[in-house]
């Protein structure tokens, strides 16, 4: 049973456009919810956490959006580069410090 | 800080070997997590240390899969008569001691078994 279901699989994007990938859940017992950032060949980097109290989170190019009624989180990457080329996980975390990981989003940014 | 270290990086097996990797966390972190990651998935947890205290095991670590960490620094994992199933990447995560801190990722070993 996947504990976070994140779509979608894949994602082409221009130069300068906001890609924006997106993440629900359903136990409403996880209470953080972190993005990785994965390139092929290294393992996932954090990239931006938001808990659950917080309706949106900004850092640099990044944006997580949080909808907690709907159990639902999305990632926007603002004025996309194709630097930003990666894998993108979003995460859940329970109380105990196990995460569930979604099956990621393979983005491409087109120079 | 240099991060976490994964040895070796890459491992390839015959069917039925042992294998066993090394894990190195950042420093002043005392919990330590194995995942595993198979091609377009996410990381999947495999079992969580606090310190040197085993705290959790996921039913994917099946009896075949054992981790150690002696001294609550460096963890090993080990994986006895190996499939072609267990074909993965095994990543490590070390995070500091108090709750809702992040994990960070070692660069994990690459596991073939032929």
């Amino acid at each position: 049973q996947q504990q976070v279901k994140q779509s979608p699989q894949s994602l082409i994007v221009q130069k300068g456009g906001i890609p924006i990938i997106n993440c629900a859940y359903e136990n409403t017992a996880f209470d953080y919810f972190p993005w990785y950032q994965q390139f092929p060949g290294k393992g996932p980097a954090l990239l931006i956490a938001i808990r659950p109290d917080v309706s949106e989170k900004k850092e640099g190019r990044f944006t997580i959006s949080f909808n907690k009624s709907a159990k639902q989180f999305s990632l926007h990457i603002m004025d996309s580069q194709p630097g930003d080329s990666a894998t993108y996980f979003c995460a859940a975390r329970l109380t105990g410090n196990q995460f569930y990981f979604g099956t990621g989003t393979s983005l491409t940014v087109i120079p | 800080d240099t991060g976490v270290s994964q040895n070796p990086r890459h491992k390839i097996t015959k069917r039925g070997q042992n294998v066993t990797f090394r894990c190195d966390p950042i420093s002043e972190h005392n919990r330590l997590y194995w995942y595993r990651q198979t091609l377009g998935q996410g990381p999947e947890f495999l079992t969580y240390f606090q310190n040197e205290a085993q705290l959790e095991k996921s039913r994917l670590l099946s009896d075949r899969f054992s981790a150690e960490r002696p001294k609550g620094s460096f963890s090993t994992l080990e994986i006895q008569r190996t499939e072609q199933g267990d074909s993965a990447m095994y990543l490590c995560a070390s995070s500091p001691p108090w709750d809702g801190s992040p994990l960070h990722f070692g660069n994990g070993t690459r596991l073939t078994v032929t």
